[in-house]
């Protein structure tokens, strides 16, 4: 079984401020690695993935997440925040192999960017 | 592609009463995947069909509740003799299995128990 725990529940941060959202996973298997991203009042959109390949990913808007194995974590930054930014962040697992591909989801990080 | 639609958006119901929910995946999809959201927390999986037929159920999915997808493309929930336990955000997720398959959420259903 897989398990994520997303240590921070609310990041509360400056515009054009860095910030790192951290994310470490739980699992017997190898797993896939996401994070979504839910803007207020709009549902769950996929940020960025791993599946295998270089371990740093990068999304279109700026993010970036790295996977560590032997530290089984996958935390997401921005180096430099925007006010657009603030929503809520999901760092969600699948089992590699075996699988169905249904996501176990951490609780979230309410990311809060203020001018 | 218009999305994963779901309807409705929000459904505010009596204690007691019987609720079902419609989610039309993105039309090319043949995985289909049903979770919940309560306040405070990530979205939990529910339960998860493949074409029509429902391969994996949660333990959360008790008996009071029942999912099914009969011709493979929109997917229904019900929950039978609502509880104010099952106030939460129904979301339906659709993907397309081959690889691994990205998937892609509706905007979900908002269910309040009164």
């Amino acid at each position: 079984a897989q398990s994520v725990t997303q240590l921070d529940s609310q990041v509360p941060v400056f515009e054009e401020a860095p910030v790192e959202l951290r994310c470490n996973y739980s699992s017997s298997v190898s797993v896939y690695l996401f994070w979504y991203v839910q803007y207020p009042n709009q549902g769950l959109q996929l940020l960025l993935k791993y599946l295998s390949g270089s371990t740093l990913v990068e999304s279109i808007n700026g993010f970036e997440a790295e996977f560590n194995k032997s530290q089984t974590s996958f935390h997401l930054r921005k180096p430099s925040v925007h006010i657009s930014d603030t929503a809520e962040y999901f760092c969600a697992v699948s089992a590699f192999r075996g699988s169905q591909g249904n996501l176990i989801f951490g609780k979230g990080t309410k990311l809060s960017v203020k001018p | 592609d218009t999305g994963v639609s779901q309807d409705p958006r929000h459904k505010i119901t009596k204690r007691g009463q019987n609720v079902t929910f419609r989610c039309d995946p993105i039309s090319e999809h043949n995985r289909l995947y049903w979770y919940r959201q309560t306040l405070g927390q990530g979205p939990e999986f529910l339960t998860y069909f493949q074409n029509e037929a429902q391969l994996e159920k949660s333990r959360l999915l008790s008996d009071r509740f029942s999912a099914e997808r009969p011709k493979g493309s929109f997917s229904t929930l019900e929950i039978q003799r609502t509880e104010q336990g099952d106030s939460a955000m129904y979301l339906c997720a659709s993907s397309f299995a081959g690889g691994m398959d990205e998937q892609f959420f509706g905007p979900g259903t908002r269910l309040t128990v009164l």
